[in-house]
């Protein structure tokens, strides 16, 4: 499984741009990278996932370097409700359903 | 759509005893997945039922044991508590017809304490 690398911790501004770095240089090509995130006292919520390709959802955008070792998950206009542990989750597709394997993600404080 | 839901909220228990832990997945959802995730920490993955049976197991000794139902709800059973059992258990349900997308939604979580 590939490892990962992500900060302990960022801080950032209401309605700012936020970047959340990942690196995952033992990624293998088939690999799919995940993101989830945790909001306080909740469950994991799924926020965006990529191959290759930079991806957009209504949630985030999702920036894959050309080598793939590592991504970037872009909070375009970060709030309040963003404060959460941000999880990067390199998946072996296998063709079938496989399980996740949590780091221990990236805190993010967002500052009103 | 009630999502994943998991009962009980919150669980004390002794060492020694016996827990039994309750999922149901969201509408349309037939694999189910369990996680343990003690404080301060990542979610670690127990194991996951696709039609009734266990499809994939994580690094847990064979204290945790579970079950799916005809209904794809799904029961996780822990024997012989430990305290370092004591944690956060999130159940996540997904689709197998979504194919390579792995969008596993999560419930809100059993708090077990074990004393």
């Amino acid at each position: 499984d590939a490892k990962t690398t992500q900060p302990n911790s960022m801080e950032s501004n209401e309605e700012e741009p936020v970047h959340l770095p990942c690196n995952h240089s033992t990624i293998s090509g088939t690999d799919y990278i995940h993101w989830y995130r945790q909001l306080p006292s909740q469950g994991p919520e799924y926020v965006i996932h990529g191959l290759t390709s930079n991806v957009n959802n209504r949630m985030a955008s999702l920036a894959i370097a050309e080598d793939r070792k590592s991504s970037t998950l872009i909070l375009h206009r970060a709030t309040l409700r963003d404060a959460a542990v941000y999880y990067c989750i390199p998946e072996n597709y296998g063709g079938s359903q496989g399980n996740l394997i949590f780091g221990k993600g990236t805190k993010l404080s967002v500052k009103p | 759509d009630a999502g994943v839901t998991q009962s009980p909220t919150h669980l004390i228990k002794t060492r020694g005893q016996q827990v039994t832990l309750r999922c149901s997945p969201k509408s349309g959802h037939d694999t189910v997945s369990w996680y343990q995730q003690a404080l301060g920490q990542g979610p670690q993955f127990i194991f996951q039922y696709y039609e009734e049976e266990e499809r994939q197991r994580g690094n847990f000794p064979d204290r945790f044991s579970g079950h799916q139902f005809p209904n794809y709800s799904s029961e996780l059973n822990v024997n012989a508590l430990l305290l370092g059992d004591s944690a956060l258990y999130l159940c996540a349900s997904s689709s197998e017809d979504r194919g390579f997308i792995n969008e596993q939604f999560f419930g809100p979580g059993t708090r077990l304490t074990v004393l």
